[in-house]
């Protein structure tokens, strides 16, 4: 199986703040990697695709980056409603999908 | 609009069976594939198996392999997750998702999940 390690666990910020979240897998899976948030008692939200493609209606704050194996999501101003846990999920092995253990997004 | 409406909470005692539902609207339920995922109270996603409805192809996660059972009723448009004896740790909230599109392996949109809690 394929393992994503996500880092850091948590992490508190300020508004404002441009936060980096990074995701690793433990074999090379492309550029098949999603991000997710999810808000306490609430579904996740699909945010970024393909590593880097922005879902509709997400905003242009949010950005994905990376390849291979190391893939990163940025926020690059916080805002309020931002505050939650992320997770990555590779998508290169169907149907053995895997998500990270989750980055909790905190309020400093 | 594409939509997974799931079946509600369910509180039931070990050694009972159970099975949940996903009901898909808005598109095309044959053509696209429905994942289930676990998370266990205050933990991570854990993605349990997956089942195309057209033709109930099922594959599952290994750590899931002969715990669950997925399937499908096409002419309702509705995917299940079954259980024929439940445990102490099967008490989580389920999630059905469908993928995005046909290629990038993402999920979108997500049911509302179902909390399963199972306790003596």
């Amino acid at each position: 199986d394929i393992q994503m390690t996500q880092s850091p666990s948590s992490v508190s910020a300020s508004v404002g703040d441009r936060v980096t979240i990074t995701c690793r897998a433990s074999q090379g899976i492309s550029s098949w990697l999603a991000w997710y948030q999810q808000k306490p008692g609430k579904a996740p939200k699909l945010l970024i695709y393909a590593a880097s493609s922005l879902q509709s209606g997400v905003p242009s704050r949010f950005s994905g980056s990376g390849s291979g194996t190391d893939f990163t999501l940025t926020i690059s101003s916080l805002q309020p409603e931002d505050f939650a846990t992320y997770y990555c999920q590779q998508a290169n092995s169907f149907p053995l999908y895997t998500f990270g253990q989750g980055t909790k997004l905190e309020i400093k | 609009e594409v939509q997974l409406v799931q079946s509600g909470a369910e509180v039931k005692k070990p050694g009972e069976s159970l099975k949940i539902s996903c009901k898909g609207s808005g598109y095309s339920f044959t053509s696209y594939w429905i994942g289930w995922v676990r998370q266990m109270p205050g933990k991570g996603l854990e993605w349990m198996g997956i089942i195309y409805p057209g033709d109930s192809d099922t594959r599952y996660s290994p750590s899931f392999q002969g715990q669950v059972t997925i399937s499908a009723d096409k002419s309702i448009s509705t995917a299940y997750l079954q259980w024929s004896s439940l445990k102490a740790s099967d008490t989580a909230m389920y999630y059905c998702a469908r993928p995005y599109d046909f290629w990038s392996g993402a999920f979108d949109p997500w049911g509302q999940g179902t909390l399963v809690t199972v306790s003596s």
